[in-house]
């Protein structure tokens, strides 16, 4: 079982639905990310949370510690949405910035 | 702009060549990654480096090789040893070596062995 477990692996979406995409984790963390994968492969940190919920424009994060669990939501979303999302854990312990990621969710929103 | 290049974005290799990637960052971090992502899986590290002059092993090492001879540059070689090597390869960087450090990466190079 891989520490880190993402679903849907694919969405697709009609422009101006709510998105939710779920990411769960098995490790222990001090951190978890959510990164954007454009069609070109570079990578984009959307968010870094530890706790809490974090919004930017119409990006939603939130993560329950206890759960082990956090959601990346996009509300209207947008044909430019479309990538691949991942979410990575990272901060096993003290000394450790090693990031374990999960597979990616492949979004697809339709004009 | 500050940020990291990885170069080139293309890469051809045959069979039983070396062939080294670049990755230069001017984000003044201590920190820098490589990862390996093949389809349906989650990335993979490779290397990593807390700080110039070190590099440690990641989760799959072998057959890669890696130099940190100053602070902006982190370069990976493939070697022939590497038994699978054809996958997309990213470079990544943050501010220090610790936890709840933000990771920038590069664009990426994606190497196909022919």
């Amino acid at each position: 079982k891989n520490e880190v477990e993402q679903s849907p692996q694919n969405l697709t979406a009609q422009e101006g639905e709510f998105i939710t995409i779920n990411c769960s984790y098995s490790v222990g963390i001090s951190a978890l990310h959510w990164l954007q994968q454009h069609p070109g492969g570079g990578i984009v940190s959307l968010f870094m949370l530890s706790s809490g919920k974090k919004k930017h424009g119409r990006l939603i994060a939130t993560i329950n510690i206890q759960e082990k669990h956090s959601s990346l939501h996009i509300t209207a979303s947008h044909p430019r949405d479309s990538a691949v999302y991942i979410c990575a854990a990272s901060g096993r312990s003290n000394n450790n910035n090693d990031m374990r990621f999960g597979a990616g969710t492949r979004l697809t929103v339709k004009p | 702009d500050g940020g990291i290049t990885q170069s080139p974005k293309y890469l051809f290799r045959k069979e039983g060549q070396n062939v080294t990637l670049s990755c230069e960052q001017n984000l003044n971090h201590d920190a820098m990654y490589w990862y390996r992502q093949d389809p349906g899986q989650g990335l993979r590290l490779i290397y990593y480096s807390q700080i110039v002059n070190d590099f440690q092993k990641g989760d799959i090492a072998e057959g890669y090789s890696v130099s940190r001879e100053k602070k902006e540059s982190f370069p990976l070689t493939v070697t022939s040893a590497q038994k699978n090597p054809t996958a997309f390869y990213l470079c990544a960087s943050s501010p220090y070596w610790g936890t709840n450090t933000e990771a920038f990466f590069g664009q990426g190079t994606r190497l196909t062995v022919v």
